[in-house]
């Protein structure tokens, strides 16, 4: 499954609503869990991949509020409502639907 | 607390091998799959495989198929990656992650280890 995100970059103020998207080439619902597979991640420098949201709106623990996740099927949103000095990174989707995960080619994230 | 803890890394010529090596702790190793994604700066997360956690099941990234081999000994809290054949693209960080539990797959990868760094370079 071949993940596509859009933009590979971002630049915006302070305070401005982010968003990120993310196509996957073949549906990441399982009809059976009434869920789809996908999750997204934050990397910053010299860091591990950190768990943002999985099952596509499911946020982690400790992940502040103003991270939110939506979609369906094919076609996934990742939303920062108002951007934070912290929130500088590079973004990941992932499916996990099949046994062969895949990741998205990443957004870079930055302050305008 | 969770812990995954990467090592084996290092400069290798192309065409030879290196095996690494990811040490779990701090939850019950033997419950969960566990994943290998590597990193390269040009081509961001690519993942690479998956061991089922009882170590039963497999499954390759076409790229390494047939030259990479994972496996683990649950006895160690360790999963091995043996990179056969290396070849100059498989230069990058390599991660372990936690998968799921008690399956291959069908869940995210909630907890990942630091990193090593392979060199594969003439």
């Amino acid at each position: 499954i071949v993940m596509t995100q859009s933009p590979d970059s971002l630049a915006l103020s302070l305070g401005e609503r982010a968003t990120i998207n993310c196509k996957s080439s073949q549906s990441v619902f399982h009809s059976p869990t009434s869920k789809s597979y996908l999750a997204w991640y934050q990397q910053k420098p010299g860091q591990p991949p950190k768990l943002l949201i999985s099952w596509a709106s499911n946020r982690e623990s400790g992940v502040p509020d103003r991270f939110s996740g939506s979609g369906s099927g094919t076609d996934f949103t990742l939303t920062i409502s108002s951007l934070q000095a912290e929130d500088v990174a590079v973004y990941y989707c992932q499916q996990y639907y099949s046994s062969l995960h895949s990741f998205g080619q990443g957004t870079r994230l930055e302050i305008k | 607390q969770v812990q995954l803890l990467e090592s084996g890394g290092g400069v290798v010529h192309p065409g030879r091998s290196l095996r690494l090596s990811c040490k779990g702790s701090g939850f019950n190793f033997s419950r969960y799959s566990l994943h290998w994604v590597r990193q390269t700066p040009t081509n961001g997360l690519e993942w690479v495989a998956v061991i089922s956690y009882d170590g039963k099941n497999d499954f390759y990234a076409a790229s390494v198929r047939g030259r990479f081999s994972i496996s683990r000994d649950n006895s160690k809290h360790t999963m091995y990656l043996q990179m056969d054949s290396l070849r100059l693209e498989d230069t990058a960080v390599y991660y372990c992650a936690r998968g799921a539990v008690e399956a291959t797959g069908g869940e995210p990868n909630d907890y990942w280890g630091q990193g090593t760094l392979v060199t594969v370079s003439s």
